[in-house]
């Protein structure tokens, strides 16, 4: 059973808008999260991560949100460049095992 | 080189072969992970090693996998028998020694095993 849920395969922006991928969890033993982007041919990388003690976590262009009662997070980019174009996983954790989406490959339209 | 080194990068064998894949981590990273992703899905836990110590291996399939990692660096996944329900990529983690539970994890490229 899928543990973590990306329910969107794929998602389309306008350069300069807002890209805002979203993660769904059914574990409440999750207490850290993660998301990854990957280009092609290449392994996956680490982005950024948030504690379930936290709510919100803002690295420049990039926050992710966690909502524990929902147990739902959401990545925002902001604004959207070309390069940010690639596969983005989520990801949870619980004690050292790490599961995975099954990612959105987002595409920034120049 | 600075990061996590799979070898072979493409494997192709036949069914019923044996296959090693090599995972070099990045050097001071205790902890060592191999995953395994399908086309189209995420990463799946395999197995999980602090330092030489295999602490889990609930994710692996069936008793023709294994793994090792002797001296808590290099690590091999071994599949033997392979089927062609093993194609898939197989990529290796490591992560370093963090506080509390942010472990952050980074990849290789993987290393692309087709059966035959």
């Amino acid at each position: 059973d899928q543990q973590v849920k990306q329910n969107s395969p794929s998602l389309s922006v306008q350069e300069g808008r807002i890209s805002i991928l979203n993660c769904d969890y059914t574990n409440s033993m999750f207490d850290y999260f993660l998301w990854y982007k990957k280009y092609p041919a290449e392994g996956p990388t680490f982005l950024i991560s948030i504690s379930s003690i936290k709510d919100k976590n803002e690295d420049g262009r990039f926050t992710v949100f966690l909502n524990k009662s929902a147990k739902h997070l959401s990545l925002h980019i902001v604004p959207s460049q070309p390069g940010d174009s690639a596969v983005y996983f989520c990801a949870a954790s619980a004690g050292n095992q790490f599961y995975f989406g099954t990612g959105t490959s987002l595409t920034v339209i120049p | 080189g600075a990061g996590v080194s799979q070898s072979p990068r493409y494997k192709v064998t036949k069914r019923g072969q044996d296959v090693a894949l090599r995972c070099d981590p990045i050097s001071g990273h205790v902890s060592l992970y191999w995953y395994r992703q399908a086309l189209g899905q995420g990463p799946e836990f395999l197995t999980y090693f602090n330092y030489e110590a295999q602490q889990d291996k609930s994710g692996l399939p069936n008793d023709r996998f294994s793994a090792e990692r002797p001296e808590g660096s290099i690590s091999t996944l071994t599949i033997q028998r392979t089927e062609q329900r093993d194609s898939a990529m197989y990529r290796c983690a490591s992560s370093p020694p963090s506080p509390g539970n942010e472990e952050k994890l980074f990849f290789g490229s993987g290393t692309q095993l087709s059966v035959l």
